[in-house]
């Protein structure tokens, strides 16, 4: 069966600092893979999403981006946090139709 | 694009039956979803529907389906606190294999 992983599940970093956000994917091959912000509003916000190796969509301009090295892994990255970075991240997978199956999240708080 | 709507609140006893309920605009939506959030965790893929169904039911969970005026509704039977959560409609948003979500039906159940 698949299951994704996210790590860490909770970080405070300072603004300015760095970020990195890790997801992987285990029991699937070639998944669309996305990353998503959801802030204390509870909507979800589609930050980015990949179809593949390397290949990256962004769907807001913003602080952040997006890595996808390996097959199943997808790295959220900043070179500077900022306060409005905050939030819940969230790494999701693409099955079959357009259905997504969710980590756990990361929950940033930059002060 | 896509637009998907749902109130923000529902406040039931437990015990009675719990509808939440979420319009899009899309008409040619192929598969509409529910996914359900528990309090610091990721979404989890409750159910579905095919939009040349009008109505699904998996257990407690009955899912209607109105095309015509573009309405969807979850039904919680017998709601217990466990069910206490924020649950999202969502349908298939502008791009490939993407999903538009709603801000998410907050449902409190009253021991």
């Amino acid at each position: 069966s698949q299951t994704i992983h996210q790590w860490p599940a909770t970080l405070v970093q300072p603004v300015g600092s760095p970020l990195s956000l890790e997801c992987t994917v285990e029991g699937t091959s070639n998944p669309n893979l996305y990353w998503y912000r959801q802030a204390a509003g509870r909507g979800l916000q589609l930050l980015f999403y990949s179809v593949g190796i390397g290949q990256i969509s962004s769907e807001v301009p913003q602080n952040l981006s997006a890595s996808r090295p390996q097959d199943r892994q997808f790295i959220l990255s900043s070179k500077k946090l900022l306060l409005s970075d905050s939030g819940f991240y969230l790494c999701a997978w693409g099955g079959n139709r357009e259905q997504q199956f969710f980590g756990p999240g990361t929950r940033l708080t930059v002060l | 694009g896509e637009d998907v709507e749902q109130s923000l609140f529902l406040s039931v006893r437990e015990g009675d039956s719990s509808v939440i309920n979420c319009t899009y605009t899309d008409s040619s939506s192929t598969y509409l979803y529910w996914y359900k959030q528990e309090p610091g965790a990721g979404l989890q893929l409750l159910t579905y529907i095919f939009s040349n169904m009008d109505m699904k039911q998996d257990q407690r969970l009955t899912v209607l389906l109105n095309k015509k005026d573009k309405h969807l509704s979850l039904r919680i039977a017998d709601t217990q606190t466990g069910d206490s959560a924020i649950y999202f409609c969502a349908a298939p948003g502008a791009g490939s294999y993407q999903l538009t979500f709603g801000k998410g039906t907050k449902l409190s159940v009253i021991p």
